[in-house]
């Protein structure tokens, strides 16, 4: 199945930095949306970015798409401790298939 | 509005015996998803379910899993004849119709003894 695939698969790094992850995949798309999961809980929605969209910006986060190159982008500027957690990608295509995410630690 | 309702949070079952999971997603939703994620990795799709007909279920296991959204009622997911390999978190996701967000139960956590 053709889902959202996140790279790296771990980052971590101190609070007040600048955390970047990414997602490929691999058909056309109508949206793309970003979720994050706090250890054993459930999916939490972040943002939506349309096909015909480049960047949208939503409080400390920024996403960035290119069709093109069938990638996203998940910037998070000013981590906190509390932005620890896993973020996964997930497109409109195939039913919103969510690949195994990254795991972003924001160490105090 | 309440949320997405998953019950049991923690289920604990014997090798052999039945597990079913329900799902009451949010009013309004007609779609429900279901997911599998096992420790430190990430949700693998199970099936995808509008009211009363299975729109996709190509990540269910062929045998023992079956799921069901009947048109009164929640989505149950029913698992017979547990293994220690079906212990995982079981999430359940709903959207309206025509939308692609997706929002979550907050689990259940099935551990097979």
């Amino acid at each position: 199945s053709q889902q959202g695939e996140e790279d790296p698969q771990a980052l971590s790094i101190q609070e007040g930095e600048n955390a970047t992850m990414n997602c490929s995949y691999k058909t056309s798309i109508n949206n793309l949306q970003w979720y994050r999961q706090n250890s054993g809980r459930g999916l939490v929605h972040l943002i939506l970015i349309r096909s015909n969209e480049r960047e949208k910006h939503s409080g400390r986060l920024r996403v960035t798409l290119d069709t093109s190159k069938k990638s996203s982008s998940l910037l998070i500027t000013a981590s906190r401790a509390a932005d620890t957690a896993s973020y996964f990608c997930a497109t409109d295509a195939n039913d919103m298939r969510f690949g195994a995410g990254t795991r972003l630690t924001v160490k105090p | 509005n309440a949320g997405v309702m998953q019950n049991p949070r923690h289920l604990v079952r014997r090798r052999g015996q039945e597990a079913r999971l329900r799902c009451s997603p949010m009013k309004g939703h007609s779609h429900v998803y279901w997911y599998r994620q096992l420790p430190e990795e990430g949700l693998k799709f199970m099936v995808y379910l509008q009211k009363e007909n299975i729109i996709d279920e190509s990540g269910m296991p062929k045998e023992r899993f079956s799921a069901e959204f009947p048109k009164e009622g929640p989505s149950i997911l029913r698992i017979q004849q547990v293994v220690r390999g079906d212990s995982a978190a079981y999430f359940c996701a709903s959207s309206p119709a025509g939308q692609n967000i997706q929002y979550f139960g907050a689990g259940t956590r099935l551990s097979v003894l």
